[in-house]
């Protein structure tokens, strides 16, 4: 079965650090583009980053310089640390990939907090 | 940026056909999916490339994309259909996925 499962969210204050992972199972995390969507409380779906499956990445604007997208093949997960936390970060993250079209695969998603 | 406009919310009554549309400069020339978020759920693909349908989803839900609007069309709607509708598109100018702003469908 094609699966994938967030851990890792929880509660940081502004300007700290925080590293998500995503395990799949059913299919390979390397051989597929993988993405971080991102929704904020009571708002619509945003993009985060994807990853390509040759390695090449790419960054929303508003996340450019604070978060990177990684993986591990050989543990079949996904990652997205995330540093200089804002308020505007608080969201749930959702990790998604691209097995046929679109974005077909989505987890049940991780809440991460940002508040003093 | 390319911006994917929808309407903000659609209702419906049960048995009837809620059209949600999705509108950008050009959107035709682009391939476009739509997912279906449900309260408290996951999205979940409903339509991709335009008209086609994932396995599991009803022959209720179709989709089209010409010009500067895409639509997703949902016939004999049922209360089970409400939920937010979110379109998407790959933004091959800035290497990005955009998605649209979301309408909530309401089955009255």
């Amino acid at each position: 079965e094609v699966q994938l499962v967030e851990s890792g969210g929880g509660s940081v204050q502004p300007g700290g650090s925080l590293r998500l992972s995503c395990a799949a199972s059913g299919f390979d995390v390397g051989t597929n583009y993988m993405s971080w969507v991102r929704q904020a409380p009571g708002k619509g779906l945003e993009w985060v980053s994807v990853i390509y499956n040759d390695g090449g990445t790419q960054y929303a604007e508003s996340v450019k310089g604070r978060f990177t997208i990684s993986r591990d093949n050989s543990k079949n997960t996904l990652y997205l640390q995330m540093s200089s936390l804002r308020g505007e970060d608080m969201a749930v993250y959702y990790c998604t990939a691209s097995l046929m079209y679109g974005l077909d695969v989505w987890g049940q998603g991780t809440t991460v907090t940002v508040s003093s | 940026s390319y911006v994917l406009t929808q309407p903000p919310s659609v209702s419906v009554a049960p048995g009837q056909t809620a059209r949600i549309t999705c509108g950008a400069n050009n959107i035709g020339s682009k391939s476009i999916h739509w997912y279906q978020q449900k309260p408290g759920q996951a999205p979940g693909l409903v339509i991709y490339y335009d008209r086609d349908r994932p396995s599991g989803i009803p022959e209720r839900f179709s989709g089209s994309n010409s010009g500067n609007t895409a639509t997703l069309t949902i016939s004999r709607v049922e209360a089970g259909d409400e939920a937010d509708y979110y379109c998407q598109v790959w933004d091959s100018i800035n290497h990005n996925y955009v998605f649209g702003t979301g309408t909530t469908v309401t089955v009255l």
